[in-house]
């Protein structure tokens, strides 16, 4: 149980253009889920914090208009990068905690974007 | 400001032991998470700690002090495929999650 996927797996685009992730809790309600970046060799950095129903909460330095979040169902996240460049390439992970008091976030699989 | 402390780089040799440790300075306290990540791969659940003590699960066990502000992660019968980072990650006041940045671990024959 407690299975999160994203998709895509990867993605390359050309600088300009717009990727959605989506980020999926396949069976169980995810009432938040968290959107991570990781680039090489560093660790997770929290994005944003997105709570089904609601706007997201992004973190400092983070551009809420750049990174689109929608959260419109307790199974569903989309990360939406606008007008992509070369910098934000990057490994982005959902990850989905359940409904409820436990602390534990379950992580999706990752979607490794390169913008060209 | 909120701090998590693990060492960037650990060796260790197959089959044998090894104790990575982690601690924290964070605005409150809701446990401890331990997780493993391979490298391009997303973070996989070890083990979680609330209460002081020690968890063990398998060849994994994890132990917490919250006085100490203090982890380790304890690996025994160490495999090949357990070189990978070990992240230390806290859960603060607000139940957001903290995360260190990391202990690659390698694991040599």
């Amino acid at each position: 149980g407690a299975v999160v996927s994203q998709h895509p797996s990867w993605v390359i685009c050309k600088s300009g253009t717009s990727v959605k992730i989506e980020c999926r809790s396949l069976d169980f309600q995810a009432t938040t889920m968290f959107w991570y970046r990781q680039f090489p060799k560093q660790s997770l950095m929290l994005m944003a914090t997105s709570n089904e129903g609601s706007k997201a909460t992004y973190e400092q330095g983070v551009e809420k208009d750049k990174f689109l979040i929608n959260h419109a169902s307790l199974t569903l996240s989309t990360l939406t990068v606008t007008s992509a460049h070369p910098e934000d390439s990057s490994f982005y992970i959902c990850s989905a905690r359940l409904a409820g008091d436990w602390n534990e976030q379950f992580f999706g699989p990752g979607t490794r974007l390169t913008v060209l | 400001g909120q701090n998590i402390d693990q060492p960037t780089e650990m060796t260790a040799t197959e089959g044998a032991i090894v104790q990575i440790n982690c601690t924290y300075q964070t605005s409150g306290f809701n446990g401890l998470f331990w997780y493993q990540q391979h490298a391009g791969e997303a973070p996989t659940f070890l083990s979680y700690n609330v209460l002081d003590g020690l968890e063990e699960k398998g060849r994994f066990s994890s132990f917490l002090s919250r006085s100490k502000g203090y982890s380790y992660l304890l690996l025994k019968e160490l495999q090949m495929k357990d070189s990978a980072s070990c992240l230390c990650a806290v859960v603060d006041s607000n139940y957001q999650l903290i995360w260190g940045a990391g202990t690659k671990l390698i694991i040599k024959p």
